[in-house]
């Protein structure tokens, strides 16, 4: 069973701080997405690493693909309180051509003005 | 709105009761998933299809849970004899075939009293 490990699954901090996410896994993905999900609401893709090693910005956010492909993390520099949320990383399973996703249990974060 | 839809938002239904929802996914994406997920937790995978046809089946679907896709348009999932375990906001997502970015749709919140 392929599996998705969360670190941390809560996170509360104060604006102007900065966090990292990690999400692990002992098996090898093809491709890593992560997504933000607010209550109430469906996961919107943030980014897709595909690369073992790639690493791709978003404005403060910033995604790294590990270079075995089994991990990821997301770092935010300076959070502001429209960053909460939940945070969802998701592996695609290989083969990759069927598209289904393994998902983490999700990173609560609140940011505190 | 070009994004994925569903329909409804929220269903409230009693215990026994059958339910269907709604997928309508982004015009030219081939490939439909339903996920389910529950409080706290990350999407898990249900099914998907590629065009009409439905290519795999989670061991989380039950007898109960049918899902089509008539003409590789639009899908419905339907639980018959609800129970309260069914409780969950049940993702409809879609992608292209070429690659595995999926986007969500806001999400059918199901209650079951």
């Amino acid at each position: 069973t392929q599996l998705l490990e969360q670190s941390p699954q809560f996170l509360s901090i104060q604006e102007g701080e900065n966090l990292t996410v990690y999400c692990n896994s002992s098996s090898v993905f093809s491709s890593l997405q992560w997504y933000r999900q607010e209550p109430g609401e469906g996961p919107v893709l943030l980014v897709t690493v595909v690369t073992g090693g790639e690493v791709k910005k978003l404005k403060r956010l910033t995604f790294q693909f590990g270079d075995a492909r089994k991990d990821s993390s997301l770092h935010i520099t300076a959070a502001q309180p429209g960053d909460t949320g939940l945070y969802l990383c998701a592996g695609a399973v290989p083969p990759s051509n069927t598209g289904k996703l393994i998902f983490g249990q999700g990173t609560t974060l609140q940011v505190k003005p | 709105d070009t994004g994925v839809s569903q329909d409804p938002r929220h269903k409230i239904t009693k215990r026994g009761q059958n339910v269907t929802f709604r997928c309508d996914p982004i015009s030219e994406h081939n490939r439909l998933y339903w996920y389910r997920q529950t409080l706290g937790q990350g999407p898990e995978f249900l099914t998907y299809f590629q065009n009409e046809a439905q290519l795999e089946k989670s061991r989380l679907l039950s007898d109960r849970f049918s899902a089509e896709r008539p003409k590789g348009s639009f899908s419905t999932l339907e639980i018959q004899r609800t129970e309260q375990g069914d409780s969950a906001m049940y993702l409809c997502a879609s992608s292209l075939q070429v690659n595995t970015e999926a986007f969500f749709g806001q999400g059918t919140r199901l209650t079951v009293v």
